[in-house]
Protein backbone atom coordinates (compact mmCIF):
# COMPACT_ATOMS: atom_id res chain seq x y z
CA UNK A 1 0.00 0.00 0.00
CA UNK A 2 1.22 3.47 0.09
CA UNK A 3 -0.93 5.25 2.77
CA UNK A 4 -0.41 8.99 3.62
CA UNK A 5 -1.46 10.75 6.55
CA UNK A 6 -2.17 14.24 7.79
CA UNK A 7 -2.64 15.91 10.50
CA UNK A 8 -4.61 17.61 11.81
CA UNK A 9 -7.45 17.61 9.18
CA UNK A 10 -9.24 20.38 10.41
CA UNK A 11 -8.11 23.85 12.06
CA UNK A 12 -8.97 27.15 12.51
CA UNK A 13 -6.76 29.72 14.16
CA UNK A 14 -6.98 33.46 15.25
CA UNK A 15 -5.14 35.71 12.53
CA UNK A 16 -0.85 36.12 13.44
CA UNK A 17 -0.53 32.50 15.21
CA UNK A 18 1.32 30.14 13.75
CA UNK A 19 -0.15 26.67 12.36
CA UNK A 20 1.83 23.07 11.78
CA UNK A 21 0.88 20.53 9.67
CA UNK A 22 2.49 17.19 9.55
CA UNK A 23 2.59 15.11 6.48
CA UNK A 24 3.51 11.24 7.03
CA UNK A 25 3.92 8.36 4.80
CA UNK A 26 2.62 5.70 6.85
CA UNK A 27 3.89 2.29 4.88
CA UNK A 28 6.49 3.37 3.15
CA UNK A 29 9.72 5.83 3.35
CA UNK A 30 9.72 9.24 0.82
CA UNK A 31 12.56 11.24 0.30
CA UNK A 32 10.52 13.69 -1.28
CA UNK A 33 7.17 15.33 -0.80
CA UNK A 34 5.20 17.82 -2.52
CA UNK A 35 2.95 20.59 -0.40
CA UNK A 36 -0.32 21.93 -2.14
CA UNK A 37 -2.42 24.15 -1.55
CA UNK A 38 -6.30 24.44 -2.62
CA UNK A 39 -9.12 27.40 -2.96
CA UNK A 40 -12.42 26.30 -3.33
CA UNK A 41 -13.49 25.51 -6.81
CA UNK A 42 -9.93 26.35 -7.94
CA UNK A 43 -6.85 23.81 -8.94
CA UNK A 44 -4.43 22.52 -6.76
CA UNK A 45 -1.07 24.55 -6.87
CA UNK A 46 2.14 23.17 -6.10
CA UNK A 47 3.74 25.38 -3.14
CA UNK A 48 7.15 23.70 -2.31
CA UNK A 49 9.04 20.04 -2.83
CA UNK A 50 10.12 19.32 0.47
CA UNK A 51 13.32 16.90 0.67
CA UNK A 52 14.66 14.78 3.31
CA UNK A 53 17.60 15.98 4.78
CA UNK A 54 17.79 19.56 2.93
CA UNK A 55 15.93 22.75 1.79
CA UNK A 56 12.71 22.92 0.34
CA UNK A 57 12.05 24.26 -3.23
CA UNK A 58 9.87 26.55 -3.39
CA UNK A 59 7.69 27.87 -6.30
CA UNK A 60 7.49 31.47 -7.60
CA UNK A 61 5.41 33.62 -5.40
CA UNK A 62 5.73 31.32 -2.31
CA UNK A 63 7.02 32.88 0.39
CA UNK A 64 9.42 30.54 2.02
CA UNK A 65 10.01 32.81 5.85
CA UNK A 66 6.15 32.73 6.00
CA UNK A 67 5.65 29.34 4.76
CA UNK A 68 8.41 26.84 6.94
CA UNK A 69 8.77 23.55 5.44
CA UNK A 70 10.88 20.64 7.70
CA UNK A 71 11.25 16.78 6.17
CA UNK A 72 13.36 15.87 9.30
CA UNK A 73 12.82 12.16 8.38
CA UNK A 74 11.87 9.87 5.48
CA UNK A 75 8.37 9.45 6.95
CA UNK A 76 7.45 13.01 7.58
CA UNK A 77 7.06 16.36 6.87
CA UNK A 78 5.72 19.53 8.05
CA UNK A 79 4.44 22.79 6.80
CA UNK A 80 4.57 25.57 9.27
CA UNK A 81 2.39 28.41 8.21
CA UNK A 82 3.76 31.56 10.28
CA UNK A 83 1.36 34.86 11.31
CA UNK A 84 -1.56 33.37 9.35
CA UNK A 85 -3.81 36.00 7.97
CA UNK A 86 -7.39 35.30 6.79
CA UNK A 87 -6.22 34.95 3.30
CA UNK A 88 -4.07 32.07 4.35
CA UNK A 89 -7.48 30.45 4.88
CA UNK A 90 -7.32 27.26 2.21
CA UNK A 91 -6.67 23.76 1.70
CA UNK A 92 -3.00 22.57 2.04
CA UNK A 93 -2.75 19.17 1.04
CA UNK A 94 0.95 16.82 0.96
CA UNK A 95 1.61 14.26 -1.41
CA UNK A 96 4.61 11.75 -1.07
CA UNK A 97 6.43 9.93 -3.41
CA UNK A 98 7.90 6.47 -2.64
CA UNK A 99 11.70 6.08 -2.72
CA UNK A 100 13.81 3.70 -4.79
CA UNK A 101 12.94 0.10 -4.30
CA UNK A 102 8.52 0.53 -4.00
CA UNK A 103 6.92 -0.28 -6.86
CA UNK A 104 5.47 3.15 -7.26
CA UNK A 105 9.26 4.59 -7.47
CA UNK A 106 9.53 3.49 -11.45
CA UNK A 107 6.78 6.05 -12.32
CA UNK A 108 6.97 8.51 -10.17
CA UNK A 109 3.52 8.09 -8.47
CA UNK A 110 2.37 10.64 -5.71
CA UNK A 111 0.02 9.52 -3.34
CA UNK A 112 -2.04 12.59 -1.60
CA UNK A 113 -2.74 12.64 2.22
CA UNK A 114 -6.38 13.76 2.91
CA UNK A 115 -5.79 17.46 3.26
CA UNK A 116 -5.62 20.08 5.81
CA UNK A 117 -8.30 22.86 6.20
CA UNK A 118 -6.97 25.87 7.70
CA UNK A 119 -9.38 28.14 9.03
CA UNK A 120 -7.61 32.21 9.98
CA UNK A 121 -10.02 34.00 11.75
CA UNK B 1 6.57 26.00 -19.68
CA UNK B 2 5.17 22.28 -19.18
CA UNK B 3 1.46 22.25 -19.69
CA UNK B 4 -1.55 20.28 -19.56
CA UNK B 5 -4.78 20.87 -20.60
CA UNK B 6 -8.17 19.79 -19.91
CA UNK B 7 -11.52 20.82 -20.56
CA UNK B 8 -12.89 22.09 -17.65
CA UNK B 9 -16.68 20.75 -17.81
CA UNK B 10 -18.94 19.58 -16.26
CA UNK B 11 -19.35 17.11 -18.60
CA UNK B 12 -22.63 15.18 -18.02
CA UNK B 13 -23.21 11.97 -18.91
CA UNK B 14 -26.54 9.62 -17.72
CA UNK B 15 -25.69 6.73 -15.61
CA UNK B 16 -24.55 3.76 -16.98
CA UNK B 17 -23.48 5.55 -20.02
CA UNK B 18 -19.39 5.87 -20.78
CA UNK B 19 -17.49 9.09 -19.56
CA UNK B 20 -14.64 9.88 -21.63
CA UNK B 21 -11.97 12.89 -20.57
CA UNK B 22 -9.49 13.96 -22.76
CA UNK B 23 -5.91 15.78 -21.81
CA UNK B 24 -3.65 16.86 -23.78
CA UNK B 25 0.39 17.41 -22.65
CA UNK B 26 2.78 20.48 -23.99
CA UNK B 27 6.05 18.58 -23.16
CA UNK B 28 7.04 15.77 -25.45
CA UNK B 29 9.95 13.99 -22.86
CA UNK B 30 7.04 13.29 -20.51
CA UNK B 31 7.51 9.75 -19.31
CA UNK B 32 4.63 8.42 -17.13
CA UNK B 33 0.93 9.72 -16.47
CA UNK B 34 -2.04 9.76 -13.89
CA UNK B 35 -5.55 10.19 -13.86
CA UNK B 36 -6.91 11.15 -10.17
CA UNK B 37 -10.50 11.78 -8.82
CA UNK B 38 -11.21 14.22 -6.63
CA UNK B 39 -14.99 14.78 -4.41
CA UNK B 40 -15.51 17.79 -3.53
CA UNK B 41 -13.77 19.10 -0.01
CA UNK B 42 -11.42 15.95 -0.26
CA UNK B 43 -7.75 15.25 -1.35
CA UNK B 44 -6.65 13.96 -5.08
CA UNK B 45 -6.97 9.93 -5.16
CA UNK B 46 -5.07 8.05 -7.87
CA UNK B 47 -7.23 5.93 -9.97
CA UNK B 48 -4.91 5.41 -13.40
CA UNK B 49 -1.38 5.07 -14.34
CA UNK B 50 -0.48 4.98 -17.88
CA UNK B 51 3.29 4.84 -19.16
CA UNK B 52 3.18 2.88 -22.64
CA UNK B 53 1.33 3.71 -25.54
CA UNK B 54 -2.57 2.05 -25.98
CA UNK B 55 -4.26 1.29 -23.54
CA UNK B 56 -4.48 -0.05 -20.09
CA UNK B 57 -7.75 -1.32 -18.12
CA UNK B 58 -8.97 -1.32 -14.17
CA UNK B 59 -12.33 -2.16 -13.79
CA UNK B 60 -14.37 0.19 -15.50
CA UNK B 61 -11.85 2.69 -15.86
CA UNK B 62 -9.25 2.52 -19.16
CA UNK B 63 -6.58 4.63 -19.66
CA UNK B 64 -5.64 5.47 -23.19
CA UNK B 65 -1.71 6.92 -24.15
CA UNK B 66 -0.62 8.34 -27.47
CA UNK B 67 2.42 9.74 -27.42
CA UNK B 68 2.98 10.85 -30.73
CA UNK B 69 -0.33 13.07 -30.54
CA UNK B 70 0.32 13.99 -26.73
CA UNK B 71 -2.96 12.30 -25.99
CA UNK B 72 -4.40 10.99 -22.34
CA UNK B 73 -7.86 9.70 -21.82
CA UNK B 74 -9.64 8.02 -19.27
CA UNK B 75 -12.93 6.13 -20.16
CA UNK B 76 -15.19 5.08 -17.80
CA UNK B 77 -17.74 2.64 -18.12
CA UNK B 78 -20.98 2.00 -17.13
CA UNK B 79 -20.99 5.36 -15.05
CA UNK B 80 -22.19 5.29 -11.73
CA UNK B 81 -23.42 8.82 -9.90
CA UNK B 82 -20.64 8.16 -7.59
CA UNK B 83 -18.42 8.76 -10.07
CA UNK B 84 -19.72 12.40 -10.33
CA UNK B 85 -15.88 13.97 -9.10
CA UNK B 86 -13.36 16.38 -10.54
CA UNK B 87 -10.86 14.34 -13.12
CA UNK B 88 -7.24 15.63 -12.62
CA UNK B 89 -4.69 14.62 -15.75
CA UNK B 90 -1.38 14.21 -14.19
CA UNK B 91 2.12 14.66 -16.29
CA UNK B 92 5.38 13.42 -15.27
CA UNK B 93 7.87 15.39 -17.32
CA UNK B 94 10.62 13.31 -16.19
CA UNK B 95 11.79 11.40 -13.23
CA UNK B 96 12.58 13.23 -10.00
CA UNK B 97 10.15 16.45 -10.94
CA UNK B 98 6.86 17.34 -9.53
CA UNK B 99 3.64 16.13 -11.68
CA UNK B 100 2.14 18.79 -13.64
CA UNK B 101 -1.67 18.87 -13.05
CA UNK B 102 -4.07 19.99 -15.32
CA UNK B 103 -7.11 22.03 -13.83
CA UNK B 104 -8.99 19.23 -13.68
CA UNK B 105 -12.35 17.78 -15.72
CA UNK B 106 -15.36 17.81 -13.40
CA UNK B 107 -17.38 14.76 -14.37
CA UNK B 108 -21.53 14.90 -13.57
CA UNK B 109 -23.51 11.58 -13.62
CA UNK B 110 -26.94 11.72 -13.93
CA UNK B 111 -29.04 9.13 -12.36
Amino acid sequence: GAVVSQHPSRVICKSGTSVKIECRSLDFQATTMFWYRQFPKKSLMLMATSNEGSKATYEQGVEKDKFLINHASLTLSTLTVTSAHPEDSSFYICSARPNVGHSADAYNEQFFGPGTRLTVL
Amino acid sequence: QKEVEQNSGPLSVPEGAIASLNCTYSDRGSQSFFWYRQYSGKSPELIMSIYSNGDKEDGRFTAQLNKASQYVSLLIRDSQPSDSATYLCAVNPQHGTPLVFGKGTRLSVIA
